[in-house]
């Protein structure tokens, strides 16, 4: 089983809305990811948690704030968004084995509109 | 650094005929991995096939193989039999396996369109 699965698929949000973004594997990953997408755009690394440590930030406004729980979860809080935040957020895990293939699984993504 | 290149922004291929997606990349890792997702209209990014960089036969994943030329830096991927749901756009990524973890790069992607 190689299911990601991210809540809520759509999200509608003001300026002022505070929201969250989940993601939940349970395929014994170790490593969880959040990537933004722009429409016929490549994915962009957002945040990298491994071991629910935060290993990676990608200069990220401080208006996306990532969580992780438990190894089997990931949280994205969002407040105060601009519209050009607007975009598909995609999130991925996997086993982190440095060397290896270590390929990541994505969920099908939350198609986030701040308006 | 890492650079995906995928010179194709759009491909039509007749339904049951085969196709080829291309990439090239550079890399200063001297081990690293070749991925190609597929993202339907839908949005979700599915795995299709993985490449090593010292594997010595070429992947293959039912309908799918990769082409890999270590020395011209390529890694092709061929769709054969085409399929209607096979319309979708398509991604080359590598990951270096001595950068750090979760820092893999993506092309630019290219436009599959089958046609019936």
């Amino acid at each position: 089983d190689t299911e990601v699965t991210q809540t809520p698929k759509h999200l509608v949000m003001g300026m002022t809305n505070k929201k969250s973004l989940k993601c939940e594997q349970h395929m014994g990953h170790r490593a969880m990811y959040w990537y933004k997408q722009k429409a016929k755009k490549p994915p962009e690394l957002m945040f990298v948690y491994s071991y629910e440590k935060l290993s990676i930030n990608e200069s990220v406004p401080s208006r996306f704030s990532p969580e992780c729980p438990n190894s089997s979860l990931l949280n994205l809080h969002l407040h105060a968004l601009q519209p050009e935040d607007s975009a598909l957020y995609l999130c991925a895990s996997s086993q982190e084995d440095r060397g290896r293939a270590d390929i990541q699984y994505f969920g099908a993504g939350t198609r986030l509109s701040v308006l | 650094a890492q650079k995906i290149t995928q010179t194709q922004p759009g491909m039509f291929v007749q339904e049951k005929e085969a196709v080829t997606l291309d990439c090239t990349y550079d890399t200063s890792d001297p081990s690293y991995g070749l991925f190609w997702y597929k993202q339907p209209s839908s949005g979700e990014m599915i795995f299709l096939i993985y490449q090593g960089s010292y594997d010595q036969q070429n992947a293959t994943e039912g309908r799918y193989s990769l082409n890999f030329q270590k020395a011209r830096k390529s890694a092709n991927l061929v769709i054969s039999a085409s399929q209607l749901g096979d319309s979708a756009m398509y991604f080359c990524a590598m990951r270096g396996f001595n950068t750090n973890a979760g820092k893999s790069t993506f092309g630019d992607g290219t436009t599959l369109t089958v046609k019936p």
